[in-house]
């Protein structure tokens, strides 16, 4: 079983529309949660981390259900420039790097 | 600031030489990381360097890669005897300290042994 999993997409929108990627994690040691975006051949960048709680940043939220092991991103009101693949990332206790997935891929269309 | 930065930008090396891939993290950054990332794939860790520690080489997938980070800034990655499943994008990372979990990462550098 892969640490992290995520559906590779792509996930195809119209502007404006709600769009939501979960992404599974196996060891339930992990401690810290990210979503990180990378457009095409560019490098990643931290996108949000993942709170316990939640957390909101503008047009995005992220959410952690430990019991489960799963992280949600909603992005609601899509953009053009919202266009890139989403990476799942997680950091568990023992390890001294982060755990990308591989990725899921949105493109919102005009 | 001046962020990670990475040279050469692309590199296009015949199978069996040696290359040499240069990374420069963000000043004052204590932790440097290497991951590559072949065409379709997530990031693959290789290499991490922590301050002064010995660097965790766990994620190195052969005895042909070999790092090493001078002065505890600037990073070469190493690829001896390339082979063309070698080619991928390389992509350095810094952060500010252990579970700095924040990293920034480089442009990369895009391999391509032929």
């Amino acid at each position: 079983r892969k640490e992290v999993e995520q559906d590779p997409g792509p996930f195809n929108v119209p502007e404006g529309a709600t769009v939501a990627f979960n992404c599974t994690y196996s060891n339930s040691a992990s401690q810290s949660f990210f979503w990180y975006r990378q457009d095409c051949r560019k490098e990643p960048k931290l996108l949000m981390s993942v709170y316990s709680s939640g957390n909101e940043d503008g047009r995005f939220t992220a959410q952690l259900n430990r019991a489960s092991q799963y992280i949600s991103l909603l992005i609601r009101d899509s953009k053009l420039s919202d266009s890139a693949t989403y990476l799942c990332v997680v950091h568990h206790s023992g390890y001294s790097t982060l755990t990308f997935g591989k990725g899921t891929m949105l493109l919102v269309s005009p | 600031g001046a962020g990670v930065s990475q040279s050469p930008s692309n590199k296009v090396t015949e199978k069996g030489k040696d290359v040499e891939l240069r990374c420069d993290p963000i000043s004052g950054h204590t932790a440097l990381y290497w991951y590559r990332q072949s065409l379709g794939q997530g990031l693959e860790f290789l290499i991490y360097f922590q301050g002064n520690s010995a660097p965790d080489k766990s994620g190195l997938p052969s005895d042909r890669f070999s790092a090493e980070r001078t002065g505890g800034s600037v990073s070469t990655l190493t690829i001896q005897r390339t082979q063309q499943e070698d080619s991928a994008v390389y992509l350095c990372a810094s952060s500010a300290s252990l579970g700095g979990f924040e990293q920034y990462f480089g442009p990369g550098t895009r391999l391509t042994v032929t």
